[in-house]
């Protein structure tokens, strides 16, 4: 049964730095890994998403890298800002639905 | 080119009532997934739809929940006598076709209160 973790469940940082956000899976038997956005009581914003024969993906400040053999990714935000606070969902694309982690909860403070 | 669409985006219901929620996907999409989201949870996948077609219900509970997506207009999950435990958020996915290859994009959600 696939399972989807994320670590650390909430963090917090200062304006500026550099942070990285994991996601762990336990079946490499996934079609692709996609990392969302949310917004209190908002819905998803996709950020990034990687097939599972790719093993990174880039938008400006992210970058998302995917190793499906060790069953894990990474979200690398640079520089971060304010505006970057948000909870961070993995998600994993099986044959008929997607499994989602219950996210990382960032902060960054001024 | 509109994304896919939820309403209503909030919905408040007695317990004892019914909810019905609907989706429409963004155009050219025939398949149809719903997942529920629990507070401070991640998202949980309930069922997947083609047109006029349930493909997988693994995740639906065994009653009181349905869900459909005839032919024509948006699919719907209804939840029938509802309890405080239904208050989540309801997240709607649309695909152009089926498979794990095909991106899915969501909806904005509704967000069901039981009081």
């Amino acid at each position: 049964k696939q399972e989807v973790t994320q670590i650390p469940a909430a963090l917090s940082v200062p304006e500026g730095e550099n942070l990285v956000l994991n996601c762990s899976f336990t079946d490499s038997a996934i079609y692709n890994l996609q990392w969302f956005r949310q917004d209190p009581g908002k819905g998803l914003t996709s950020l990034l998403l990687i097939q599972s024969s790719q093993r990174e993906q880039t938008s400006g400040r992210l970058n998302a890298s995917l190793d499906k053999s060790s069953g894990r990714s990474t979200l690398y935000i640079a520089a971060s800002q304010p505006g970057d606070s948000a909870t961070y969902l993995c998600a994993v694309m099986l044959e008929n639905d997607m499994r989602f982690g219950a996210g990382t909860r960032l902060t960054v403070k001024p | 080119n509109a994304g896919v669409m939820q309403n209503p985006r909030h919905l408040v219901r007695r317990r004892g009532q019914e909810a019905r929620l609907r989706c429409s996907p963004m155009k050219g999409h025939s398949h149809v997934y719903w997942y529920r989201q629990l507070p401070e949870e991640g998202l949980k996948f309930m069922v997947y739809l083609q047109k006029e077609n349930i493909i997988d219900e693994s995740g639906m509970p065994k009653e009181r929940f349905s869900a459909e997506f005839p032919k024509e207009g948006p699919s719907i999950l209804r939840i029938q006598q509802v309890v405080r435990g239904d208050s989540a958020a309801y997240f709607c996915a649309s695909s152009p076709s089926g498979g794990g290859r095909n991106e899915q994009f969501f909806g904005p959600g509704t967000r069901l209160t039981v009081l």
